[in-house]
């Protein structure tokens, strides 16, 4: 079946623009995370998500970031006012619950601000 | 809180010997632990993972881990290396209890298999 979708793949914005990144889970996972990828900070959680509610946002870094998840399904991660310091890889997971549970991992958004 | 260190940034090998990939995690209540592999451009794949039943765990593509306790590991190998190992390779580390559903993931060591 078909695993969990990134889109875009790649974006690149100028500083201080918004951008979405959205994030389709494998149909049927009623967990999803959004995961932050870059060089000096490997790989960092950022929002956990059980169906539309997030009950750790503990990871996002600044009020800049929000996200959101409609139907239990598609997640979009919203950056707003970008900066350098946003340049990475946001990775997006899913699984069918919490804890042991596998997460899948989509190939991830890369984002570069410049 | 619980974090995970990778001994190691970057491990070299040739192809036919033995892979050792070190993991090493605290963690105030029993640990679940994963191996994910990463090639590139691709997101993360799952390895294998710990959930406290046997602690010599087997993976895909031949690698095996084995947690101990003692010594607080997690280290991955692979008898034979094949040059499609060659990739970015994470350890990561969960709760078995509360906040379970938290990945904290070692920098990575990145794999380079030598003909």
């Amino acid at each position: 079946g078909a695993g969990v979708s990134q889109s875009p793949s790649n974006k690149v914005t100028e500083k201080g623009k918004d951008v979405e990144l959205r994030c389709d889970p494998i149909s049927g996972h009623t967990a999803l995370y959004w995961y932050r990828q870059s060089l000096g900070q490997g790989l960092e959680f950022l929002i956990y998500f059980q169906g539309n509610s997030a009950p750790d946002k503990s990871g996002l870094p600044s009020d800049r970031f929000s996200a959101e998840r409609t139907g239990g399904s598609v997640s979009t991660l919203t950056i707003q006012r970008t900066q350098q310091e946003d340049s990475a890889v946001y990775l997006c997971a899913s699984s069918l619950g919490q804890g042991k549970n596998i997460q899948y991992f989509g190939a991830g958004t890369r984002l570069s601000v410049l | 809180a619980q974090s995970v260190t990778q001994l190691g940034s970057h491990v070299s090998v040739s192809e036919g010997a033995l892979v050792l990939l070190r993991c090493n995690y605290s963690s105030s209540v029993p640990p679940y632990l994963f191996w994910y592999v990463q090639y590139p451009n691709q997101g993360l794949q799952l390895l294998l993972k710990y959930t406290s039943a046997a602690t010599l765990v087997k993976g895909i593509n031949g690698f095996e881990a084995e947690f101990k306790k003692s010594e607080t590991s997690f280290h991955l190998t692979k008898p034979s290396a094949h040059m499609s190992d060659a990739a970015e390779y994470f350890c990561a580390v969960s709760n078995s209890g509360g906040s379970n559903y938290k990945l904290t993931f070692g920098k990575g060591t990145l794999l380079t298999v030598n003909p």
